[in-house]
This record gives C-alpha cells, structure tokens and sequence, in this order.
C-alpha cells in the first residue's frame, strides 16, 4: 500500500493563479483532511471531508475550496493565490476519525 | 477545545529516557489524549493515544494522572532519530477538528 500520496510535491504560483492539489489514499479511510503548516507553527485544518461527497470547514478555509468526489481522493484548490498561502499542505486520512495517516505533502510557494 | 501547553524545546543525549509534559488544564470527560512526531520535511505520524493512567506500545509510554489535567509522552532510551517535533493534542476520540499547537522540539545529541 501507498498509503496517502500528493501531487505535486512542490509548486511556484504567481499572484492570482489558480491550481488544485491532490490527495489520494488506498487505505479505504472514510474521513480526509487538508492541513498548512507555516514555518515554526504546528498544522492548522483547513477542511475535512467524513464521506465521499461531504466536505467541512476547518479552522482556516478562507480562500481554499474542497471536493470529495471520489472516497480515495480528496482535492484542495486555490482559485485566486495569495502569498499568504505559501505554506507547506498535507493531506490525511482516518477509518473514523481516530489515527490520522499523513501524506508527505507539498510546497507551495505564491510569489 | 482543549488548550494545550508544552514546551517549545528540549534537548537530550542518546541512551537517555525523554519526558514531555503537556498541559491541558480545560481538559473535557471525553477528551483524549494524543501524541505525534514529525521528522523535517515530513507529515506528523501517530505514537500513541490514552485516556487515563498509563498506555504503553512499543515506541513510547504516555502517563496521564488521575486529574488529567496533564500528561508526559516518555520515550525510552532515545536515539538520534528521535530527533524530532512532538506534539500533544486533546479531543474527543473522533474530533475533526485536530489542534496542533507548536510542538515540542526534541534535540537528541550523541
């Protein structure tokens, strides 16, 4: 098993462009999240998902939205990039809510 | 959700026991306790989960007093890849909404 994977692993985006992160998992986990972590700062949510086809804010989902379509699949997109989202973003997943598997995330830097 | 405190630092040699205190004074009655270490460049992984008194498994012990308003991560007999972030988190057992504070980072020196 692969676990949790992300594309890509890292990313430059200029002001204003817009671009979906991707999150895969082949551990049939029902619950996905999407995390940023900032240099020196432990990792904030951004939004979680407890079913295909559901998805929830998290304690910063500003200027990030989510889509679920799929159980293994969980995408973060930014429509309109800001240098506040440079950030380091991981993704997990969990059976139930429980012990949360994390992928090895992806560098974002928004110039 | 639960306030947590730990330490920002702590350095230790390798072969020694490593104890980390966390604070959670507002801790609630279904609350538990949980413990992850992340390594640079890497997501946070899972050690160990408990409720009161003490769990060990085979990476660690976590020792939770009667009162629960604390707990110490203890990391037997530590080597230099123990160098890492370490983080205390209280919620309840299917909390979504997981609070990473700053973490404890764990220098282990040969």
């Amino acid at each position: 098993n692969a676990g949790v994977t992300q594309t890509p692993k890292f990313r430059v985006l200029k002001t204003g462009q817009s671009m979906t992160l991707l999150c895969a998992q082949d551990m049939n986990h029902e619950y996905m999240y999407w995390y940023r972590q900032d240099p020196g700062m432990g990792l904030r949510l951004i939004h979680y998902s407890v079913g295909e086809g559901t998805t929830a804010k998290g304690e910063v989902p500003d200027g990030y939205n989510v889509s679920r379509l799929k159980k293994q699949n969980f995408l973060l997109g930014l429509e309109s990039a800001a240098p506040s989202q440079t950030s380091v973003y991981f993704c997990a997943s969990s059976r139930g809510g429980d012990t949360q598997y994390f992928g090895p995330g992806t560098r974002l830097t928004v110039l | 959700l639960a306030k947590t405190t730990q330490p920002i630092s702590m350095d230790s040699y390798e072969g020694q026991e490593v104890n980390i205190t966390c604070s959670h004074n507002n801790i609630a009655t279904n609350d538990y306790i949980t413990w992850y270490q992340q390594f640079p460049s890497q997501g946070p992984r899972f050690i160990i989960q408990g409720y009161k008194t003490k769990v060990t498994n085979e990476v660690a012990s976590l020792f939770i007093p009667a009162d629960r308003k604390s707990s110490t991560l203890s990391l037997p007999r530590v080597s230099l890849s123990d160098t890492a972030v370490y983080y205390c988190l209280v919620g309840r057992r299917n909390n979504n909404d997981m609070r990473f504070g700053a973490g404890t980072r764990l220098t282990v020196k040969p």
